[in-house]
């Protein structure tokens, strides 16, 4: 079956900051990697994906790159905003019509 | 396009009730997948279903259903309510074809008293 594993969080940076959170997967098959986004009070939205290995999804200033030799799906952005503040998702999708999601990793920006 | 709607937004019961929780996909869309959200446990996938049929299954009780409808709206029931039931329930649309983005609805908080 399919896993992932992400960093536990609270993650917690000052605006501007360089932001990394990591995320390794196992799939059978050949995994689509998505990364989600969860604000406040809201649902899950899709913030990027990639299909395909050595692919960069990238979206809103963040970017992750399908490293299919290492399995990860790492994801990054170079200056953060208080409004980047929220819950991460990473969420390989095997090929079984839904995507296995992590536990999530909050994200708490200060000004 | 419309988004995915649910409703209630939010709903207190009692332990030993039964509730009953409504999705609306985005138009077009065929699979509805439904999950738990907690903070301990973080998001469970519970059931999806596809052209009305079940087509995937997470690990919850029996207490915990669902169906869909021929217009692809789904509703999930759970039955004899425990504290433990606390959670906020999200539910995604998508195409249904593997590999696709899933859609989230803003989720039905529940409160079980």
């Amino acid at each position: 079956g399919n896993s992932v594993t992400q960093m536990e969080g609270p993650v917690t940076l000052s605006e501007e900051a360089f932001l990394t959170i990591n995320c390794t997967y196992t799939a059978t098959g050949y995994p689509s990697l998505f990364w989600y986004v969860q604000y406040p009070g809201e649902g899950l939205q899709l913030l990027l994906k990639a299909t395909k290995a050595d692919d960069k999804g990238s979206n809103k200033g963040f970017e992750a790159t399908y490293r299919k030799e290492t399995t990860s799906f790492h994801l990054e952005k170079g200056s953060v905003q208080v409004s980047d503040s929220a819950v991460y998702f990473c969420a390989p999708d095997g090929g079984s019509y839904i995507p296995t999601f992590g536990r999530g990793t909050s994200l708490i920006v200060h000004p | 396009k419309a988004g995915v709607t649910q409703t209630p937004r939010y709903l207190i019961k009692t332990r030993g009730q039964q509730v009953t929780l409504s999705c609306s996909p985005i138009s077009g869309h065929r699979s509805v997948s439904w999950y738990q959200q907690t903070p301990g446990q973080g998001l469970q996938f519970l059931f999806e279903y596809f052209s009305e049929t079940q087509r995937n299954k997470g690990n919850f009780p029996g207490r915990f259903s669902g169906r869909q409808f021929s217009n692809s709206r789904s509703e999930m029931n759970v039955s004899t309510l425990e504290l433990g039931d606390s959670a906020l329930y999200l539910c995604a649309s998508s195409s249904g074809t593997a590999q696709e983005t899933q859609y989230f609805g803003p989720g039905t908080r529940l409160l079980v008293l």
